[in-house]
């Protein structure tokens, strides 16, 4: 079992849609990082978070420490936002190595 | 604002060739992590630095090497390339405040493919 695990894999959507992708992780962490990784591979990083809730335009990221979980949000979703979702943990391990989630593809449909 | 420089941002070798990838991080920033990710699969820490000394190993192959300079700029020395050593290597850098790591910034990446 992944120590982090994220759902669904794929997500296929309409341009518009709600859209809410989900990180669990089993380990104990100092802070979580969603990432977008485009075709071609560059990754940017969208949010890093230890607690709570982020907003940035129409993207929304939260964390539930106590469940060891996260979820991140497009509102509105458009074709653009089509790339691989990865949630990325830091364990309080010491290490300071991000342990990285299989990453959720995003189609967002014209 | 200033963020994580890798070069070249794609390359292609052939097999038993070299090749050197290069890493700048964001100005202030003291530690560089490298990361390999290959075709469809999760990306995977190889090894860090911090103020120029090797801080963390893992899953590095003995072909490969890195090293951390005086300017903090990080290169990832890789020889005997193998088909299998086809993947996207980027790498991110942070500050360490007292003994805490601030936050990771992810570098575009270089995408090698070796034939």
């Amino acid at each position: 079992k992944n120590e982090v695990e994220q759902s669904p894999q794929n997500l296929t959507a309409q341009e518009g849609e709600f859209i809410t992708i989900n990180c669990s992780y089993s380990v104990g962490i100092s802070a979580l990082h969603w990432l977008q990784q485009h075709p071609g591979g560059g990754i940017v990083s969208l949010f890093m978070l230890s607690s709570g809730k982020k907003k940035h335009g129409r993207l929304i990221a939260t964390i539930n420490i106590q469940e060891k979980h996260s979820s991140l949000h497009i509102t509105a979703s458009h074709p653009r936002d089509s790339a691989v979702y990865i949630c990325a943990v830091l364990p309080t391990s010491g290490t300071y190595k991000y342990i990285f989630g299989t990453g959720t593809r995003l189609k967002v449909l014209a | 604002a200033a963020g994580v420089i890798q070069s070249p941002r794609h390359l292609i070798k052939e097999k038993r060739e070299t090749a050197t990838l290069k890493c700048y991080p964001i100005p202030r920033h003291d530690t560089v992590y490298w990361y390999q990710q290959g075709p469809g699969q999760d990306p995977q820490f190889l090894i860090s630095f911090y103020e120029k000394m090797q801080s963390d190993k893992g899953s590095i192959p003995d072909r490969f090497s890195a090293q951390q300079f005086s300017d903090y700029h990080s290169e990832l020395n890789m020889s005997s390339l193998e088909l299998g050593d086809s993947a996207l290597y980027f790498c991110a850098s942070s500050r360490r405040r007292g003994a805490y790591q601030e936050t990771q910034y992810f570098g575009p990446g270089t995408r090698l493919l070796v034939l």
